[in-house]
């Protein structure tokens, strides 16, 4: 079955710090994988996305994240990190007409 | 543009009692449409699918149904509420076939339930 997993419940970064969020999945057959955003009080956004070709995606926001067949990875990164990037992150596996996501990271910024 | 409503944004309801939130799409056709689940804690919870009228399918067993008896309209339901049934609810949809095509989920912007 389909699964993912995002091992940091919460991780708090200052401002201007770089920033790893972590994602692993399990799926038979290649991914198409996802991250999305959720600021508070609004609805999700997609960040970026990857189906196939260069592993290393980039996204809106300054985000990218690098897709690792052999780890089963698709962790996000920014290596500057704003204030305004508090907000809850998930991470997630399409397949066919389904998306599967996982548990959520959540980021604090300290000043 | 297609855009998506849900509604209402926050709800207060009795344990017991009935639940009915609705999920309408505009701008595009025969959409594939998702009910998801964000319990406080937790990450999000895909509760059912559908890809087309009348067609539903039940990702996790529950006391929720969702029926669709529109090609943009999608309903998730509740005879009787439980305590656990608290949580953030999002509607959101993508085109058929959505992997070859637009490759992209559309989200509602959710309702927040409170079951007391």
């Amino acid at each position: 079955a389909q699964s993912v997993t995002q091992p940091d419940i919460h991780i708090t970064v200052s401002e201007g710090a770089s920033l790893e969020l972590r994602c692993n999945y399990s799926y038979g057959a290649t991914p198409y994988l996802f991250w999305y955003v959720q600021s508070p009080g609004q609805g999700l956004q997609l960040l970026l996305k990857y189906f196939s070709g260069d592993t290393l995606v980039q996204g809106i926001k300054g985000f990218e994240a690098e897709f690792k067949r052999s780890q089963s990875s698709f962790n996000l990164r920014k290596p500057s990190v704003h204030w305004s990037d508090a907000a809850e992150y998930f991470c997630a596996v399409g397949t066919g007409n389904q998306f599967y996501f996982g548990t959520g990271t959540s980021l604090t910024v300290i000043p | 543009s297609q855009t998506i409503h849900q509604w209402p944004a926050t709800l207060v309801q009795p344990v017991g009692s009935p639940l009915s939130l609705e999920c309408t799409v505009e701008g595009t056709s025969n959409p594939n449409l998702y009910w998801y689940r964000q319990a406080a804690g937790r990450g999000l919870q895909l509760l059912f699918y559908s890809v087309g009228i009348g067609q539903i399918s039940s990702e996790v067993p529950q006391n929720l149904s969702a029926s669709r008896p529109q090609d943009r309209q999608f309903i998730l339901s509740s005879k009787k509420l439980l305590l656990s049934d608290s949580g953030f609810y999002l509607c959101a949809w993508s085109t058929q076939g959505a992997f070859l095509a637009n490759e992209k989920l559309f989200f509602g912007s959710g309702t927040q339930l409170s079951v007391l």
